[in-house]
């Protein structure tokens, strides 16, 4: 039972162009929403987080968009840099029940971004 | 410390031994949590702490799993009698409190081989 998924295994872009990873979530419960972003031998790292009550937070070249109706987010990342190529996680939390910041993560996405 | 320390970096161990991780949180954050990751799939919660405190354990196999963050001392995760199928990585992160928009840190894994 798979509550976070993201149906992309991998995605390969150009450099300069737009990367959109997206992520479908089933539990209503969810409140919160992350991406991580993890190269190989290391930990996932924060990347960007949007809470339910919006639809979308931008920060520099990463935007996340939020569809409640559609349980969906999706992350755009522009432009492109090589350095970009990693896995990238959604990861999703429920409203704060006392077991907050628990997070339900997807499989990922892998990005590759090529010159 | 201003990253999450775990320790070792790899396991091997033989079926049926004892296998134990440690993390060190970065200072200050009261909240630890234990993810696994098998074959690079998704991140399976296992427990949290408030300080020393459980806080979540729906996560953890009931058996052969045990876990303790003690006062001044790194957190904990053993496994006794391993199996092959505990193989993975254990992914160990903090945060500074428990609310449901406080990202988590996470360090840079322990992966176990069990043979």
């Amino acid at each position: 039972d798979q509550q976070v998924k993201q149906n992309s295994p991998s995605l390969s872009v150009q450099e300069g162009r737009i990367s959109i990873l997206n992520c479908d979530y089933t539990n209503s419960m969810f409140d919160y929403f992350l991406w991580y972003k993890k190269y190989p031998a290391e930990g996932p790292t924060f990347l960007i987080s949007i809470s339910s009550i919006k639809d979308k937070n931008e920060d520099g070249r990463f935007t996340v968009f939020l569809n409640k109706s559609a349980k969906h987010l999706s992350l755009h990342i522009v432009p492109s840099q090589p350095g970009d190529s990693a896995v990238y996680f959604c990861a999703a939390s429920p409203r704060n029940t006392g077991t907050a910041s628990k997070l339900t993560f997807g499989t990922g996405t892998r990005l590759q971004v090529t010159l | 410390g201003e990253e999450v320390a775990q320790t070792p970096k790899h396991l091997v161990r033989g079926e049926g031994q004892k296998a134990k991780l440690y993390c060190a949180p970065i200072k200050g954050h009261s909240y630890v949590f234990w993810y696994q990751q098998v074959l690079k799939n998704e991140f399976k919660f296992l427990i949290s702490f408030q300080n020393e405190n459980v806080f979540d354990e729906t996560g953890m196999p009931k058996e052969r799993f045990s876990a303790k963050c003690l006062p001044n001392s790194p957190c904990s995760l053993e496994i006794q009698a391993t199996k092959l199928e505990d193989s993975a990585v254990y992914f160990c992160a903090s945060s500074r409190a428990g609310t449901t928009n406080e990202k988590l840190f996470f360090g840079s894994g322990t992966q176990l081989s069990v043979l």
